[in-house]
């Protein structure tokens, strides 16, 4: 199976920061990384697709990029409704398999 | 719109089976795969496999391929996983989502608890 490591694995922020989080596949998954959002009691949200493709809806301060092995996601000015955990999901091949998250909590 | 309506809370015995629903609205059932995702309390997400409604086709993850079993009823547009053979391990909340390559549609999720 793909192992797909998140870093860190959470975050202390303030409004406004730029939050920069990876994702690194123990082999190459091309593009075919996605990236979630998860807020505390609701089902995960989809943000990015293969790898850069913001989904219908997503505001543009959130962007993703990589590819191979090593993908990045960054919010470029965070907001307090961005406060969740992120996954990273490698869909290229099966079993898919996700990150083990990234909590972004306030300073 | 598109909606997924899974079934709601589960609490069973260990040993025990345990059959969840997903019912699909707002676009053709056929014409998307839909996947089942686990995620234990506190902790990441797992991929279970999922199901094509149209050829009734599946793919598990080797994990759970003794564990899960998908089926579906295109005549109510609904997907099911059964869970079988029940340990504490398998306490989670269990998701339906819809996608080929990505999730953009999930459903609300169903806590199965497996206490005696």
């Amino acid at each position: 199976d793909i192992v797909m490591t998140q870093s860190p694995t959470s975050m202390s922020i303030s409004v406004g920061d730029r939050v920069t989080m990876n994702c690194k596949a123990s082999q190459n998954v091309g593009s075919n990384v996605d990236w979630y959002q998860q807020k505390t009691g609701q089902s995960p949200k989809l943000l990015i697709y293969k790898a850069s493709n913001r989904y219908t809806g997503v505001p543009d301060r959130f962007t993703g990029s990589g590819s191979g092995t090593d993908f990045t996601f960054t919010i470029s000015n965070m907001q307090a409704e961005d406060l969740a955990v992120y996954y990273c999901m490698q869909s290229n091949s099966y079993p898919w398999t996700f990150g083990g998250g990234t909590k972004l909590e306030l300073k | 719109q598109v909606k997924l309506l899974q079934s709601g809370a589960a609490l069973v015995k260990p040993g025990d089976s345990v059959k969840m629903s997903c019912k699909a609205s707002g676009y053709t059932f056929t014409d998307y795969i839909i996947h089942w995702v686990k995620q234990s309390h506190g902790k990441s997400l797992e991929w279970i496999g999922y199901i094509n409604p149209y050829s009734g086709g599946t793919n598990y993850n080797e994990k759970f391929k003794s564990k899960a079993t998908l089926t579906v009823d295109k005549s109510s547009s609904t997907a099911y996983m059964e869970f079988s053979r029940l340990t504490s391990e398998d306490s989670a909340i269990y998701y339906c989502a819809r996608g080929y390559g990505w999730f953009a549609y999930w459903g609300q999720g169903t806590l199965v608890t497996v206490s005696s």
